[in-house]
This record gives C-alpha cells, structure tokens and sequence, in this order.
C-alpha cells in the first residue's frame, strides 16, 4: 500500500495561492493520485485526480514530477470558502477491486484568513 | 439526478444495542464502502463491498457487519453498540472500474452516531 506524508495544516490569506504537497515514495505504477476536500460536517468530495505531470481542471490543478514520488495540489486564488481538510490519496483507482486498500489519513486542514 | 443518502442523519442508542445505519446509492455504481471519521483519526475503512453478495473488512471492521442484497444498498450494522463506536459515519460508492480517466468515490452526507 502506498502510504501518503501530508502537512497537518496550512494558513493562507484569501486571494494567494496554496500549495499542498504530497509525498508518496513507494508509489506503484499503476497509482493514481487523488486529492479529496472536506468541509465539516459534510462527506470529502472529490477535487482532481492524475497520474503524472500536470492536470489542470476548474477548481485545482495537480502537478506530479516525473518520479511520481510526489505531488502538489495548487488552489488558486483561495477565498474563506476553501477553508476545509485535504486528502491526498493514493491508489489503483481505476481497478475497482483495488479500492479498498486506498487510505484516506489525516490530511491537511487548510485555514484561509481574511 | 444520482445521489447518496444516509438514513437516519442523527442517532443516540444504548450500550448493547443493535444498530443499522443504511445508504442508499442511485449512481449503479458496484463499489460501496464505509468509513468513520474521529477526531484524530481522518476516516477509517470498516467495511466495503465490490458487488451483490460481495463484502470485504477494512481496517476497522470489529463490532460490524455488512450486507450487499442488491446494488444500491449496504446497511450497516452494529451488533452491540459500544460506546467507542460514538463517531460519524460516511458511506460512500464508486465505479467498479473506469475508462474515463478518472474515478473517484461519491461520499454521503454521513450519520452521526451516539452510544451512551
């Protein structure tokens, strides 16, 4: 099982961008890299997922060097509302008889100030 | 629109009692799992299922059982409530496999859960 490394937590002031950064050394090859949001009382949510260098999509953008030992979530811009807990996961999604190995953890809590 | 739900939102038993929690999935997804979320902990996997009459244990299965009769429900039960089952409890479901590019789990609304 790939185990994931993420800061506890992180401030940011709204409108800069945040960085989130995953490491990941033991990643196997056929790991995607997930990244979920969760605000309190409410279920994570997806927010992007990849396998290798950049994926860009509406709300995130996730970048992953090519020795996939690592990964970045970029917010940009945040607002007060992107206040939550980020996950980094990591795992075969895509073989649906993988999925229960994936291993959510303690994430990061982001707290954006005004 | 697919969706998942969790019934009931909000629950507080006695010690010793049984206990199910459903969720309930529109999405025909093959994939449900069950988590709990403590302080401290993040969420942890207790059980989760990959089809009809499929279930598998997480990593904190003790004290639950599953049961997977057709594709949109998993009820969760638990057998003799003990106070250290007092947590919030998400359910949620995913694709079996996916030629999207991309698969995530759908998580519900979670249920909270008292054991007094």
């Amino acid at each position: 099982l790939a185990k994931t490394t993420q800061p506890i937590s992180m401030d940011s002031y709204e409108g800069q961008e945040v960085n989130i950064t995953c490491s990941h050394n033991n990643i196997a090859t056929n790991d995607y890299i997930t990244w979920y949001q969760q605000f309190p009382s409410q279920g994570p949510r997806f927010i992007i997922q990849g396998y290798k260098t950049k994926v860009t999509n509406e709300v995130a953008s996730l970048f992953i060097p090519a020795d996939r030992k690592s990964s970045t979530l970029s917010l940009p811009r945040v607002s007060l509302s992107d206040t939550a807990v980020y996950y980094c996961l990591v795992g075969d999604f895509m073989d649906g008889g993988s999925q229960g190995n994936l291993i959510f953890g303690k994430g990061t809590k982001l707290s954006v100030k005004p | 629109d697919a969706e998942i739900t969790q019934s009931p939102r909000h629950k507080i038993t006695e010690t010793g009692r049984q206990v199910t929690l459903a969720c309930h999935q529109t999405w025909n997804h093959n994939n449900m799992f069950w988590y709990r979320q403590d302080l401290g902990h993040g969420l942890r996997l207790i059980h989760y299922s990959y089809g009809v009459q499929d279930t598998n244990k997480g990593e904190v299965s003790d004290g639950y059982s599953v049961s997977r009769s057709n594709t949109e429900d998993l009820p969760l039960t638990l057998e003799s409530a003990a106070s250290s089952q007092t947590s919030v409890y998400f359910c949620a479901s995913s694709e079996g496999t996916s030629d999207r590019g991309v698969n995530e789990q759908f998580f519900g609304p979670g249920t909270r859960l008292t054991v007094l």
